[in-house]
């Protein structure tokens, strides 16, 4: 099973700011078959990035997936207030596994 | 505009059964892959089960942990997702989400409901 570590765990940032989030896994990941998730409290995950830098349907252009074999970067280049929330990692290769998140909080 | 809503959680004792359901709009839901992923604060997100769509099958595919003992059905009918639960554990509670497959891979998930709560507790 492939293993995705997130860093950093928490990331506390202002709005406006730059935001660059970690995900590493274990093994190499075939194909680039690597997404991003966003989470906000109460609420299902939302897609934001697929084939490591394919932006989903309706997405803003702020958000960017970069990255391939083991190192992956989402990085949002402006932070706006509703993207304050829990990240996540996927990837679907291999069978499929979830990263354990990264919390981007207000600063 | 797709939207995914799941009923049917609750409180139960071990060795319980529940049955979840999600009723899909927004989409033809006879083409889509279906996936059910529960998400727990210990374990994080983990995917259930998958169901593909009819014209590819209607196979499914089950994570080891709930292998044997959970089923997942689809009625393109009624455009809804089933999960049967049986023989339920402590470790089943978790937050299920039914998810829909992308149309790049049926192990990405382009779309999620809000999730319904199981809590299995004696």
């Amino acid at each position: 099973e492939i293993v995705l570590t997130q860093s950093p765990g928490t990331l506390s940032l202002s709005p406006g700011e730059r935001a660059t989030l970690s995900c590493r896994a274990s093994q190499s990941v075939r194909s680039s078959y690597l997404a991003w998730y966003q989470q906000k409290p109460g609420q299902g995950p939302r897609l934001l990035i697929y084939g490591a830098s394919s932006r989903a349907t309706g997405i803003p252009d702020r958000f960017s997936g970069s990255g391939s074999g083991t190192d992956f970067t989402l990085t949002i280049s402006r932070l706006e207030p509703e993207d304050f929330a829990m990240y996540y990692c996927q990837q679907y290769g291999n069978s499929l596994t979830f990263g354990g998140g990264t919390k981007v909080e207000i600063k | 505009e797709v939207q995914l809503v799941e009923s049917g959680g609750g409180l139960l004792k071990p060795g319980g059964s529940l049955r979840l359901s999600c009723a899909a709009s927004g989409f033809t839901f006879s083409n889509a892959w279906m996936i059910w992923v529960r998400q727990t604060p210990g374990k994080g997100l983990e995917w259930v089960g998958r169901i593909k769509s009819k014209k590819d099958g209607e196979t499914t595919d089950y994570a080891a942990p709930v292998k044997g003992r959970f089923t997942i059905s689809r009625d393109d009918s009624k455009s809804t997702l089933y999960l049967q639960m049986n023989s339920l554990k402590t470790e089943d509670t978790a937050v299920y989400y039914c998810t829909k497959g992308h149309y790049t891979s049926g192990w990405l998930f382009d779309y999620w409901g809000q999730g319904t709560l199981v809590t299995v507790s004696s």
